[in-house]
């Protein structure tokens, strides 16, 4: 059964960099049949999404997000991450890393469980 | 950018059905996903491709998509059934092409 579970500070200082990781188990990141994505949850909010990761390298970004954004595979790890730059309370939310059913414009099937990062001084 | 509306909530005594919308325009033309999201977990897909069902959610999920509303319904509804009710799509002709709606808290009487 794939298992995705992303790991990284819970708090981050405004204008820092926020850093992400997801580490894939029970697949393998690498498969040419999936993108790999993030999305976001403010608390109390609805969902987000930032962006997304064929193993090849190619993305999709929010363009919303897209100038301070930046997702990359590191397929030797299975793994996939996330920087988000410039960081503000706005930013404050659970970050879900996701496999997607296979391309980038099919629905998310597999979730982490989300991890809550805060930005705060 | 492709904008999706939802209802804010909506209740439902047990055992009745629950329809919940996603409004866009002409988003009969686009593939519409539906996610349940519990609170204090990750979002689950229940119906994706406007009516199909992924293995393990109940035929009690089903959803349509026509003109510029897309639905979830909900059957002989339970009240584990409570939960944030989240529409997607994908807009590719969009700057901003993965886009989901608001939510809905269904709310079991």
């Amino acid at each position: 059964q794939l298992q995705l579970q992303e790991s990284g500070p819970g708090l981050v200082k405004p204008s820092e960099t926020l850093s992400l990781t997801c580490t894939v188990s029970g697949g393998s990141i690498s498969s040419s049949s999936y993108y790999w994505g993030w999305i976001r949850q403010p608390p109390g909010k609805g969902l987000e999404w930032i962006g997304s990761i064929y193993y090849s390298g190619s993305t999709y970004y929010n363009p919303s997000l897209k100038s301070r954004v930046t997702i990359s595979v590191d397929t030797s790890k299975n793994q996939f991450s996330l920087k988000l730059s410039s960081v503000t309370a706005a930013d404050t939310a659970v970050y879900y890393c996701a496999r997607h059913k296979t391309t980038v414009v099919t629905p998310i099937n597999y979730w982490g469980q989300g991890t809550l990062v805060t930005v705060s001084s | 950018s492709y904008v999706l509306t939802q209802p804010p909530s909506v209740s439902v005594a047990p055992g009745k059905t629950a329809r919940i919308t996603c409004g866009g325009n002409n988003i009969g033309s686009k593939s519409v996903h539906w996610y349940q999201q519990k609170p204090g977990q990750a979002p689950v897909l229940v119906v994706y491709d406007d009516s199909d069902r992924p293995s393990g959610i109940p035929e009690r999920f089903s959803g349509s998509n026509s003109g510029n509303t897309a639905t979830l319904t909900i059957s002989r509804v339970e009240a584990g059934d409570e939960a944030d009710y989240y529409c997607q799509v994908w807009d590719s002709s969009s700057d901003h092409p993965k886009v989901f709606g608001g939510g809905t808290k269904l709310t079991v009487l």
